[in-house]
């Protein structure tokens, strides 16, 4: 099945520093893939779509001056967290769709998730 | 009025036992929906996703949609402790659209 990597998998920076999260599809090409943000005993919240070639696509409220999205090639996306600050830890994954499965069914594929704890 | 509503628990049952987990949603637009099962510390993993109305059946477990009460449930057969986890419900208008999540089950299966 089709398999999301992300990396790393934990990190903890200081407040006010930048950090990047990788999330790569490893056996298939994703033009477009999602970043998620969960605070604990919360749901999944959308933070934007990344597409690429193309600007990402931020859902209201996310400031994307913040959380910077780069998906410069078919199988890799990034998020950067800028100028981190400890409301900014929280659980991020990223996910992405195979579009080799072209009917109805296509399911959201999951990374492992960054988990970022700011000091 | 939330547009997907799941019970946090946590949900406590013995091995052995059928396990219900359930989510309701407002939006009559949803049609495409879906369960992930998430290992803390992990992402979610897809256990399972049904279009429209009805019942599909995948070894020990069961999802079942029904439309007409806006009403989603995950069974559970002969659980075991492999599947304390957190089950997350999903759904949206089309297998392409953006996916509202619950807030995830917790479940802990005791040996």
């Amino acid at each position: 099945g089709a398999v999301v990597s992300q990396h790393p998998s934990w990190v903890i920076c200081k407040s006010g520093t930048s950090v990047k999260i990788e999330c790569r599809s490893l056996d298939f090409q994703a033009t477009t893939m999602f970043w998620y943000r969960q605070f604990p005993k919360q749901s999944l919240m959308l933070m934007a779509t990344s597409n690429e070639g193309s600007k990402a696509t931020y859902e209201q409220g996310v400031e994307k001056d913040k959380f910077l999205i780069n998906h410069a090639s078919l199988t890799l996306s990034t998020l950067t967290v800028t100028s981190a600050h400890p409301e900014d830890s929280s659980f991020y994954i990223c996910s992405a769709r195979d579009p080799a499965q072209t009917t109805l069914n296509s399911p959201l594929h999951f990374g492992n998730g960054t988990r970022l704890t700011v000091t | 009025q939330k547009e997907v509503e799941q019970d946090p628990g946590p949900l406590s049952v013995p091995e052995g036992a059928i396990v219900s987990l359930n989510c309701t949603y407002s939006n009559s637009a949803f049609q495409y929906f879906m369960w992930y099962r998430q290992y803390s510390r992990k992402g979610p993993e897809l256990l399972m996703y049904t279009y429209s109305s009805g019942n599909k059946e995948d070894g020990r477990f069961t999802a079942q949609v029904d439309k007409s009460s806006k009403y989603i449930s995950l069974f559970i057969r002969d659980s075991q402790p492999s599947d304390s986890a957190t089950y997350l419900c999903a759904m949206g208008p089309s297998g392409y659209s953006t996916l509202t999540f619950g807030k995830g089950t917790m479940l802990l299966v005791s040996p």
